[in-house]
């Protein structure tokens, strides 16, 4: 069964520094997202991507966030000068249209700024 | 604006028995897609089951079905048979617009559910 990938699966950085997470969405998928959890806290939605381009993005996607299709298969997450407060999970996903529209997520990339 | 509430931070439930996991949602968009997804220790989000708003029938996926009241706003959870393995924190989230591909999720705070040999 196909299934989003994403790795590393855990990264540590230095507060500062500029991490690139990366994402392999579902082949045949047309919409991308990336969500972040803080610990114990519930799931938020930053950016979705579609026909390469941002479709929306909250708040908390400011300028230190960019989003990138390098290729045909890879979705990345750029944090430019990472913070403490950006220590979370973050998870992407993908979904193929219709009334569902139901989005997959991947087993998310840990996060931690020190 | 659209919102999602989960009022049980965390449940117990006897194996191989019935629960139900409460979700309302608020929102002023008359089409709109329901989502449960569980959680588990390992961190991972997985997709469990979908109730569009014009859906006349709950869905159901196996064990699980959804408790779809429209009227009251609600969308419960219900596991049927509850096994170890279901041991999980679960979201409800809603997508805004029925045919809003694309559409960003909106995720409630979460139940832990724990299940009890």
């Amino acid at each position: 069964e196909p299934e989003v990938t994403q790795t590393p699966s855990h990264q540590v950085t230095q507060m500062g520094q500029e991490v690139i997470l990366r994402c392999v969405p579902i082949s045949n998928h047309l919409y991308f997202y990336w969500y972040r959890q803080i610990l114990g806290q519930k799931v938020e939605f930053l950016v979705s991507f579609y026909n390469n381009e941002i479709s929306e993005k909250s708040e908390i996607f400011d300028d230190q966030f960019s989003v990138e299709r390098p290729d045909g298969s890879n979705f990345t997450l750029k944090i430019r000068s990472t913070k403490l407060e950006d220590s979370a999970m973050y998870f992407c996903a993908s979904s193929s249209g219709g009334a569902a529209d139901t989005q997959y997520f991947g087993p998310g990339t840990r996060l931690t700024v020190l | 604006a659209q919102k999602i509430t989960q009022t049980q931070p965390g449940m117990f439930v006897q194996e191989k028995e019935a629960v139900t996991l409460d979700c309302t949602y608020d929102t002023s968009d008359p089409s709109y897609g329901l989502f449960w997804y569980k959680q588990p220790s390992s961190g991972e989000m997985i997709f469990l089951i979908y109730q569009g708003s014009y859906d006349q029938q709950n869905a159901t996926e196996g064990r699980y079905s959804l408790n779809f009241q429209k009227a009251r706003k609600s969308a419960n959870l219900v596991i049927s048979a509850s096994q170890l393995g279901d041991s999980a924190m679960y979201f409800c989230a809603m997508r805004e617009g029925f045919y809003n591909q694309g559409g960003k999720l909106i995720f409630g705070q979460g139940t832990e559910l724990s299940v009890k040999p």
